[in-house]
């Protein structure tokens, strides 16, 4: 079962804030966050694990509502760096990993 | 030192060809998977291999065959190639049972274009 993402796409101007959401028609036991810069291959963010977890990494965080079933990326004062497909990946219980359709981001100076 | 390379990075061919792609990690992981990517830039994963051993097999014609020699080694051999096939395809490594639940490390993908 795909999850879904939205923004589908996002444009910022640099420093500016962006939020990414992620959500499972089905009970979630994990989410795992992925960037994917054009013409490469996706970079492992983080994972989140449990309910209510919280990571960062640098100034990209996201948080984990297992209630809800969905999950989401913050990214903060962004750079031209950030620019990229986001992509959200979901293990539920008793199914295989899948990702999201991605989000594309882009930073604009 | 590459963690998970695939070869070859690029691969042109003509319908009906036969053509395989390489992948190797070294990581140490036990768990080796298939991605294709398409034009819309779905992530859809094909296989994956725990330790050698099939663990995922998605719906996938059975004109792709992957083969495991050792868990470092994931290569995928496609037969009778088809427009349809064109896609990049990213071989990937983890430390987990099989079914996707830790981080993934990519390799820099095989853009094949059936012509």
């Amino acid at each position: 079962q795909q999850p879904v993402q939205s923004p589908q796409a996002v444009i910022l101007r640099e420093g500016e804030d962006a939020v990414i959401n992620c959500s499972s028609s089905k009970a979630l036991y994990s989410v795992h966050w992925y960037r994917q810069k054009h013409g490469e291959a996706p970079v492992f963010l983080m994972i989140l694990l449990k309910g209510g977890e919280q990571k960062g990494h640098e100034k990209i965080s996201a948080s984990f509502n297992e209630k809800k079933q969905q999950s989401s990326l913050y990214l903060t004062a962004s750079q031209l760096s950030y620019s990229g497909t986001y992509f959200c990946g979901t293990l539920n219980y008793g199914q295989n990993f899948v990702f999201g359709p991605g989000t594309r981001l882009s930073v604009l100076p | 030192d590459t963690a998970v390379s695939q070869t070859p990075k690029y691969l042109v061919t003509q319908m009906g060809n036969d053509k395989s792609i390489k992948c190797e990690q070294n990581l140490g992981h036990d768990t080796m998977y298939w991605y294709k990517q398409d034009s819309k830039k779905f992530l859809k994963i094909m296989f994956s291999y725990n330790n050698k051993e099939l663990i995922i097999n998605e719906t996938v014609p059975n004109r792709f065959s992957p083969k495991s020699p050792d868990k470092a080694h994931l290569n995928l051999h496609i037969n009778s190639l088809e427009l349809g096939d064109s896609a990049v395809y990213f071989c990937a490594s983890s430390q987990d049972q099989g079914t996707g639940g830790t981080e993934a490390f990519f390799g820099q993908g095989t853009r094949l274009t059936v012509v």
